[in-house]
């Protein structure tokens, strides 16, 4: 089964630049997965913030940025402020019947 | 504007059926391109998709849980209704729906970007 793994935890300063990673157990995430990434703060449902791999929704603040790199879909926050602490999950598309859509574990940020 | 809201049963015992409603507002089931989809937490853990209905009546479920798993949709009611059959304690769990643009207006396919508050749905004797 693919599993879709996330760094557990990261710590960022405020006003810092943090890089949040998403990989595939079944090799190179590329742009044909369309990675998907969202906010979780504490109590609350999800929030959107990017999908397609980088684009943004209308609501997504500016320093919120997707890419790939490595193998890896890549989620960077700039400019970090304390309301950037939450739980953030990526999606990946595999297709097909297979497989579909699977979530990453989840990277926990805490701004300290 | 777009919203989605889950209701359900806050308790189910094993070996029951859950079924889950989710009633949408701001499209109809019937726009093109459309699709809700639903999606679990267990306490404290990541996010599991379970399955989606599109506007055509495409259904796709999660590989896994397919065989427990059925998702129909009531156009006239703006419902998409989730049964998830043999319930045991570790289906225990927060049940979010969310909405999906199957393209955006480039073209590329879209996220789920609308979702319900979610309803808890815990599995106990």
């Amino acid at each position: 089964q693919t599993v879709v793994t996330q760094e557990p935890s990261l710590t960022v300063s405020p006003g810092g630049t943090v890089t949040l990673t998403c990989a595939s157990s079944s090799g190179a995430v590329t742009s044909g997965y369309y990675p998907n990434w969202f906010q979780q703060k504490p109590g609350q449902a999800p929030r959107s913030l990017l999908y397609n791999t980088d684009t943004k929704y209308s609501w997504t603040p500016a320093r919120f940025s997707g890419s790939l790199l490595g193998g890896k879909a890549v989620l960077t926050l700039s400019d970090v402020t304390p309301e950037d602490e939450a739980e953030y999950f990526c999606l990946l598309y595999f297709g097909g019947v297979e497989l579909g859509w699977v979530f990453g574990g989840g990277t926990k940020l805490t701004v300290l | 504007h777009i919203t989605l809201k889950e209701s359900g049963p806050t308790v189910v015992k094993p070996t029951q059926t859950l079924t889950l409603t989710c009633t949408v507002s701001g499209f109809s089931l019937n726009d093109n391109g459309v699709g809700v989809g639903w999606i679990r937490q267990p306490p404290g853990k990541a996010l599991e998709w379970l399955a989606f209905v599109y506007w055509d009546g495409d259904k796709r479920y999660s590989p896994s849980l397919r065989s427990r798993l059925t998702i129909t949709r009531d156009n006239p009611k703006n419902q998409v209704v989730l049964t998830m059959t043999n319930m045991d304690p570790v289906d225990t769990a927060t049940y979010y729906c969310a909405h999906r643009t199957l393209f955006d207006s480039s073209g590329y396919p879209g996220g789920l970007d609308y979702w319900g508050q979610g309803t808890l749905a815990t599995v106990s004797s």
